[in-house]
């Protein structure tokens, strides 16, 4: 079955320390978003890549790095600068330039800090 | 103003009950219109597309307003596992599909 697969599903962070959370798809779709979700808030885009090897800071990005060097891999590092990393991440994948197509998303990871 | 605004609700009605959202949207260069779905701290899924003529599927009905520049999304017969979060998504045409996501509505159908 097609779909993004996210891991891991639940992540601890130590203050100082840079984690890297993974999204891979198979639905061979050339675009691929990170999106932050905070209790009771609707989600903010904090990085997009429309290709390989190209990818645009969305609205949130200070403290977040990404890569794209494959099509079907989009990981995601939260740094130590981001000082208020808990939340909810999703990874989500579309066929990019065409506005009607919907985004699918991956099942989330977890994000707290110990 | 909020570019997609939803009222979070929550929106509590019986089982069997006919419960309808709104959700209004700022940019009217937006272009497509989606419902998705989210679970308590689960994915967004999509529910459904929007359509210019209104669309429907099973028990749900979605209808776009451009004039007014709102979306509502129609449920009929509420059964208890229509109980999540109900998001209004709004794509904006250009290279970078720009997406929006309002806040989401919340409903609880209720036994």
């Amino acid at each position: 079955d097609g779909g993004i697969t996210q891991s891991p599903k639940y992540l601890f962070r130590k203050e100082g320390q840079n984690v890297t959370l993974s999204c891979e798809q198979n639905l061979n779709h050339d675009a691929m978003y990170w999106y932050r979700q905070d209790p009771g808030q609707g989600l903010r885009l904090i990085y997009y890549s429309q290709i390989v090897n190209d990818f645009q800071k969305g609205d949130i990005a200070e403290g977040y790095s990404v890569s794209r060097e494959k099509k079907e891999s989009f990981p995601l590092t939260v740094t130590s600068a981001q000082k208020n990393p808990t939340a909810f991440y999703l990874c989500a994948s579309s066929v990019p330039g065409q506005s009607n197509q919907p985004q699918h998303f991956g099942d989330g990871t977890r994000l707290s800090i110990l | 103003r909020k570019e997609v605004e939803q009222d979070p609700g929550p929106f509590n009605v019986p089982e069997g009950a006919t419960v309808a959202f709104n959700c209004t949207y700022s940019n009217s260069a937006s272009q497509s219109f989606f419902w998705y779905r989210q679970d308590c701290r689960k994915e967004p899924k999509l529910l459904m597309s929007v359509y210019s003529s209104g669309n429907e599927d099973g028990r749900f009905t979605a209808q776009l307003n451009r004039a007014s520049q709102y979306i509502s999304l129609l449920i009929r017969d509420s059964k208890l596992s229509d109980s999540a979060t109900y998001l209004c998504v709004v794509n904006q045409k250009g290279g970078y599909q720009k997406v929006t996501f309002g806040t989401g509505t919340k409903l609880q159908v209720i036994p």
